[in-house]
């Protein structure tokens, strides 16, 4: 069966600092990959999504960047935090081609101090 | 524009009542509709989604959904609430195979 992994759970991490938030996906191959954004109180903002290694599309400018080094591995990144960044973040994927469901990891908690 | 609109932001519903969480999209054509449910620091886990045929769409946790084109809608439904189900439930829909827009969500309480 497949299953989603994100890591770490939670995270703190002063301003300026780098960021980097890791999602791997098992038992499936070609997925499209998604990184979500939840700040406190509002609903999810698609920040990236992958359809292949080294295809990223960003739906948001913004401080943070994704990369994808291997099929199954998502990467969310940031050179230098910013207090706005905080937030829930969660990884998804779904199969290849139109009309996969999503699934989501259980998500990381990234404060900002 | 394509969008999702969930009109309330949170509601609270006795133990045992029945539950109706609305959602509204907006989209040239029929999309694919979804319906997660985030429990506090957790997650999303689906629980029912749309994609054509009977409109009536069942999910886990007893939970349900009608699609209804001409009311461009994908209500959630269930009859009978139990303390567990208090959580944040999110209405989505895709246009496309690498998009899915969410709801602000509906924060639902459940009192004894």
């Amino acid at each position: 069966s497949q299953t989603i992994h994100q890591w770490p759970a939670t995270l703190v991490q002063p301003v300026g600092s780098p960021l980097s938030l890791e999602c791997t996906v098992e038992g499936t191959s070609n997925p499209n990959l998604y990184w979500y954004r939840q700040a406190a109180g509002r609903g999810l903002q698609l920040l990236f999504y992958s359809v292949g290694i080294g295809q990223i599309s960003s739906e948001v400018p913004q401080n943070l960047s994704a990369s994808r080094p291997q099929d199954r591995q998502f990467i969310l990144s940031s050179k230098k935090l910013l207090l706005s960044d905080s937030g829930f973040y969660l990884c998804a994927w779904t199969p290849r081609g139109r009309g996969g469901g999503y699934t989501f990891g259980s998500g990381t908690r990234l404060t900002v101090v | 524009a394509q969008s999702v609109t969930q009109p309330d932001i949170h509601i609270t519903v006795s133990e045992g009542a029945s539950l109706e969480l609305r959602c509204n999209y907006s989209y040239g054509a029929t999309p694919y509709l979804f319906w997660y449910v985030q429990s506090p620091g957790q997650g999303l886990q689906l629980l029912l989604k749309y994609f054509s045929g009977d409109t009536l769409v069942q999910g886990i946790k007893g939970f349900e959904a009608e699609f209804k084109r001409s009311q461009s809608s994908f209500n959630l439904r269930k009859p009978s609430v139990h303390w567990s189900d208090a959580a944040e439930y999110f209405c989505a829909f895709s246009p496309g195979a690498n998009n899915l827009f969410f709801g602000t969500g509906t924060r639902l309480t459940v009192i004894p």
